[in-house]
């Protein structure tokens, strides 16, 4: 089985930097990814980790540690349109399932 | 990138009626397709695999026979809600995966209301 965890919602004001955190346990790993979504939309794509580290990507950056079981999306510079839900996913490795798995999501909010 | 459409983006229809929405790869063939259902204020929840040429795969709790899904080409799946109830009313959202296991490409949704 797996269970994803991350904070139901944050606040944080424009111009700042926030971090979103993401705890995961699997019975196997085969990649975390982070989504945006807007309300009414479908989520797009941010990053996707499979090894230990820092992604870097603009503003949005995010960090794996699979001993830990934990990621983090940190996004900078925030902008309004930055305010949106949060998806962390992961995919295991069990025998033919190519598909995610989704936390909750966490939604931000961006204030002036 | 990749693009998924869906057609229809939202529909309303009566209980006890079937409705059918379409998922479609624009430019790029899809082996497989993931059918995912959204309720309000909460994550994306697998309902299905679909694969090309063969029956999909339904997580449990989830009735095949109410959701049938159809997948006869590698650039469209369908899912159709068969004798549909209020409760069912939901975001329903497709992907679709390239021979890559990179991304998923998520299409735009379909709202569906049953009233």
């Amino acid at each position: 089985g797996q269970n994803i965890d991350q904070p139901t919602e944050m606040t944080a004001t424009e111009g700042a930097i926030v971090q979103i955190n993401c705890t995961y346990q699997t019975s196997g790993f085969n990649g975390l990814f982070w989504y945006q979504q807007h309300a009414g939309e479908a989520p797009t794509f941010l990053s996707y980790n499979v090894l230990d580290g820092l992604e870097e990507k603009g503003r949005f950056s995010s960090f794996l540690s699979r001993s830990k079981g934990y990621s983090y999306l940190l996004l900078k510079e925030l902008q309004m349109k930055d305010s949106a839900s949060y998806l962390c996913a992961v995919r295991d490795t069990d025998t033919g399932r190519r598909a995610l798995t989704f936390g909750s999501g966490t939604r931000l909010q961006v204030q002036p | 990138g990749a693009v998924v459409s869906q057609h229809p983006s939202w529909v309303i229809c009566k209980s006890g009626t079937s409705v059918k929405i379409e998922c479609r790869s624009l430019d790029f063939q899809a082996t497989t397709m993931f059918w995912y259902r959204q309720f309000p204020k909460q994550s994306l929840m697998l309902m299905a695999t679909s694969n090309e040429g063969s029956k999909a795969t339904y997580e449990q709790g989830v009735e095949k026979d109410k959701f049938l899904i159809n997948h006869a080409s590698l650039t469209l799946s369908t899912l159709t809600v068969t004798s549909a109830h209020p409760e069912d009313s939901s975001f329903y959202i497709c992907s679709a995966l390239t021979g890559t296991l990179y991304e998923q490409y998520f299409g735009p949704g379909t709202r569906l209301t049953v009233t």
